[in-house]
């Protein structure tokens, strides 16, 4: 079973709308929290980045949240653009580095 | 400062043959990862080099190897390809705090 899972597996919707990504982990010591963005063909970016005692981080019109008690977290993108479409991956760091299958997300005019 | 990159960006090879792929990473950064991402399996850590030495293996067989040179860059080869060896190859380089991702080598095998 993979530790880091995400949800949904995909996702459609229309330009302007909010969304809402999820990624419940179970890896444990925890070190930190990452979300990717990648484009198809391209390589990962990162968005955001929690360490344990973070609740919430910005970036633009991202904003992830961490519970590190419930161990879950979630990456809410604000005025959906056409150029937010893209896989979103969520990374928790303990030893490692452990990858959920990511969102795959599209935007529609 | 330029970002990782990554050659080639696309290859075509046959069963049975061998490859290497190549990155460079951000000036400065001695870590390099690499990591194999096919749409079943997502991204799955290869191994990381830092200053020359392997410092973490994942879960492949022997036939994927790589190597860092003095300059930071590195190299992975994979040899007799198998057809599920098909997949975006990613390069990453970090700092203690960040990593960053390359361009990504898409191998395909026939």
């Amino acid at each position: 079973k993979n530790q880091v899972e995400q949800s949904p597996q995909s996702l459609i919707i229309l330009e302007g709308k909010n969304c809402t990504l999820q990624c419940n982990y179970t890896v444990s010591p925890f070190s930190n929290l990452r979300w990717y963005k990648q484009d198809t063909g391209r390589g990962p970016v990162s968005l955001t980045i929690m360490t344990f005692s973070e609740n919430t981080k910005s970036n633009g019109r991202y904003t992830a949240t961490l519970d590190a008690d419930t161990k879950q977290s979630s990456l809410h993108i604000t005025a959906s653009q056409l150029s937010d479409s893209a896989s979103y991956i969520c990374v928790v760091s303990a030893r490692d580095m452990r990858f959920g299958a990511g969102t795959r997300l599209t935007v529609k005019p | 400062k330029a970002g990782v990159t990554q050659t080639p960006r696309y290859l075509i090879k046959t069963r049975g043959q061998q490859v290497t792929l190549s990155c460079s990473p951000i000036s400065g950064h001695r870590s390099v990862s690499w990591y194999q991402q096919t749409p079943g399996q997502g991204l799955q850590f290869l191994f990381e080099y830092f200053s020359e030495t392997q410092r973490n293996k994942g879960n492949f067989p022997g036939r994927f190897s790589g190597r860092q040179f003095s300059n930071s860059r590195s190299e992975m080869n994979v040899s007799t390809l198998e057809l599920g060896d098909s997949a975006l190859y990613l390069c990453a380089s970090r700092t203690s705090y960040e990593q960053y991702f390359g361009p990504g080598t898409r191998l395909t095998v026939t």
